[in-house]
């Protein structure tokens, strides 16, 4: 019974550089979130997926910013020519959830970015 | 606009004193409110939310709607309550999207 997983847990980028994080949702789980979690903020909304759907990506700050989840399980953010305010923990969450059903999500571990 | 609010980023509590932990949100619809815990070196998970109208971990919340707010309330803090807490609101979209509040780093002295 695995939970949501991340990684790398960890990473250190030189500012330009691009970078790609990996989500492995709960098996089954419909939804998929990404958020951006500052120093001392709380998650900030990035992207949503439906399977392999992304019904939302409002919450992404900029065109460097790309996510993907191509069969509907794993989902991959990336962000290239990483800037210093990229510095953050980027969370994953899964649901059961479809359309409009409230569950609950489930998160990941997070990945703590730098770029330096 | 869609907010949450919390105005303590950082509270402290003697361990047996009472706790409350404000959370105040901005919403045109019908709100359905949650609170999330991180404690240290775990991952955010649900504490409860408003429509179970359940008591979990002794913590209990009441959606206040004529004052916006949605309180964490525990009679007895103990020192395993140390922890952050995010209120959070969802908003009633095609998708049960989420926004959350900032956050309050709750430290119960022993």
């Amino acid at each position: 019974g695995a939970g949501v997983s991340q990684s790398p847990r960890y990473k250190v980028a030189k500012r330009g550089q691009d970078v790609a994080l990996r989500c492995d949702p709960i098996s089954g789980h419909v939804s998929l979130f990404w958020y951006q979690q500052a120093l001392g903020q709380g998650p900030e909304f990035l992207t949503y997926f439906q399977n392999e759907a992304q019904l939302d990506k409002s919450g992404l700050p900029s065109d460097r910013f790309f996510a993907e989840r191509p069969e509907g399980s794993v989902s991959t953010l990336k962000i290239q020519r990483t800037q210093q305010e990229d510095s953050a923990v980027y969370l994953c969450a899964s649901s059961l959830a479809g359309l409009a059903i409230t569950y609950e999500q489930y998160f990941g571990p997070g990945t703590r970015l730098t770029v330096t | 606009a869609q907010r949450v609010t919390q105005p303590e980023k950082l509270l402290s509590v003697f361990k047996g004193a009472p706790v409350e932990l404000k959370c105040n949100y901005s919403y045109s619809g019908s709100p359905e409110l949650f609170w999330y815990v991180q404690y240290s070196r775990q991952r955010l998970q649900l504490l409860l939310r408003h429509i179970s109208r359940e008591s979990i971990k002794g913590f209990t919340a009441d959606l206040n709607k004529g004052e916006t707010s949605f309180h964490l309330k525990k009679p007895f803090a103990q020192e395993e309550d140390s922890a952050m807490y995010y209120c959070a609101l969802l908003l009633k979209t095609s998708y049960d999207k989420v926004i959350f509040g900032p956050g309050t780093s709750l430290s119960v002295i022993p």
